[in-house]
């Protein structure tokens, strides 16, 4: 299996920009996940989906932000202006189950300027 | 409320040398346990998980972690660490009725020839 594949690895954009990060998760695999790492606040789960329904999106910071899952094997994550505050590495982690051990992309490096 | 605390923010180590990091975590019952490792510019690689039975539990790359119940205590040992061990590891804890994996703010590991 090729693991939770992202896209891009790299995004570097100017601040009002849209930007859209894409996941692809493990075939089978009906938890996905979109988490967001900076120095400063660490590892945040942003979303949260199961059989591709947003169950908790309460970590998303701002209406700014929107994710969805059209089907089992792809999901983006929007971000609708951007701001040089949302440069972080966002990632996405899909597992078997909903408590099983989550998988965990590459990620996704964003700079906003 | 529920936490993972990492005590351990930096640990410098020889090659050869044995390694433990602490993890404590925080939850009104038995949890799901794991610790991953992250490597620069790198996604999470999961280790080894706990969900039940024998507390010492095996994983890969010859790392180990002891579930204490009565200690709240989930620690990563390996007993000779190699050049390559040297990243960011994290702890991580799902609760028994839970989805969100609550992780550690993370040990980063630097190995000393």
């Amino acid at each position: 299996d090729a693991g939770v594949i992202q896209s891009p690895r790299h995004e570097v954009t100017e601040m009002g920009q849209e930007v859209t990060l894409r996941c692809k998760p493990i075939s089978g695999h009906n938890s996905l996940f979109w988490y967001r790492q900076t120095m400063m606040r660490g590892l945040e789960l942003l979303i949260y989906f199961n059989n591709n329904v947003p169950i908790d999106d309460s970590g998303m910071p701002e209406d700014r932000f929107s994710a969805k899952m059209p089907n089992a094997s792809f999901s983006t994550l929007k971000i609708q202006p951007s701001e040089p505050r949302d440069s972080a590495v966002y990632f996405c982690a899909s597992s078997l189950t909903t408590r099983n051990e989550q998988f965990f992309g590459p990620g996704t490096r964003l700079t906003v300027l | 409320a529920q936490s993972v605390t990492q005590p351990d923010i930096h640990i410098t180590v020889s090659e050869g040398a044995s390694l433990e990091l602490r993890c404590n975590y925080s939850y009104g019952a038995t949890p799901y346990l794991f610790w991953y490792v992250q490597s620069p510019g790198q996604g999470l690689q999961l280790l080894l998980k706990y969900f039940s039975g024998d507390t010492l539990v095996q994983g890969i790359k010859g790392f180990e972690a002891e579930f204490k119940r009565s200690q709240s205590s989930f620690n990563l040992r390996k007993p000779s660490v190699h050049w390559s061990d040297a990243a960011e590891y994290f702890c991580a804890v799902v609760g028994s009725n839970d989805y969100k994996l609550s992780f550690g703010a993370g040990t980063t590991v630097t190995v000393r020839a």
